[in-house]
């Protein structure tokens, strides 16, 4: 759905159903590309990363898949739990004479019990 | 090893009061940076270090922020009058190299009223 305002977007998902999160990135030159977990109260936490010479980059019960077409990243998560639900965030990292990493709104994931 | 760590984690001052948040980076991570995230919206960019040198500080939103990092050590962010607009978290995130992964600490949670 569209983020308006206060509202993040929101997946529910079944437990023990997989998820897929999508992103959307800006800047056709990012080359760098992270997943963050934020959990309530707490900070981001790093799940995975893909660089830009790679279209797909597989870890512990999540893979993330890039696009650059069309500039999308998407992150999969297999066998989803109850731990896993908070806000996942896509940050790309753009380089314009520093490394300046940008974040989406952001992607609130339920998982039901 | 020891995280990103912010202090405080919460604080609640009056509006034109001044508030000062400290963030201590990951040992031996010359990149530390502060973000922002208001009211449930994307994380921003506020301002980022390299050792004590700033390299970047495009996304301070006026000059009631200070930010400082003397040594290259710890950094301090200072809101000087603070503003009902300032309320949110403010994370500090800190890396080896700049362009890879920035590791995030559990923010300062910051009300204004």
């Amino acid at each position: 759905g569209e983020s308006v305002g206060l509202h993040l977007p929101t997946l529910s998902v079944q437990e023990g159903d997989n998820s897929i999160i999508n992103c959307a990135y800006s800047n056709s030159a990012s080359d760098y590309f992270i997943w963050y977990k934020q959990e309530s109260g707490k900070g981001p936490q790093f799940i995975i990363d893909i660089r830009s010479n790679m279209d797909k980059r597989q870890g512990q019960r999540v893979t993330v898949l890039l696009n650059k077409t069309v500039k999308h990243l998407s992150l999969q998560i297999a066998a989803t739990q109850p731990g896993d639900s908070a806000v996942y965030f896509c940050a790309e990292t753009v380089h314009s004479g520093t490394y300046k990493y940008i974040f989406g709104t952001g992607t609130r994931l339920k998982v039901l019990a | 090893e020891a995280g990103v760590t912010q202090f405080p984690s919460h604080s609640v001052i009056e509006k034109g009061q001044t508030v000062t948040l400290r963030c201590d980076p990951i040992s031996g991570h010359d990149n530390l940076y502060w973000y922002r995230r208001v009211m449930g919206k994307e994380i921003k960019f506020l301002l980022h270090f390299v050792k004590e040198s700033k390299q970047d500080e495009s996304g301070m939103p006026n000059n009631r922020f200070l930010a400082e990092r003397t040594g290259g050590t710890y950094s301090t962010l200072k809101v000087q009058p603070a503003e009902l607009e300032d309320s949110g978290v403010y994370f500090c995130a800190s890396s080896q190299n700049s362009g890879n992964t920035i590791y995030f600490g559990e923010g300062s949670w910051l009300t204004v009223v």
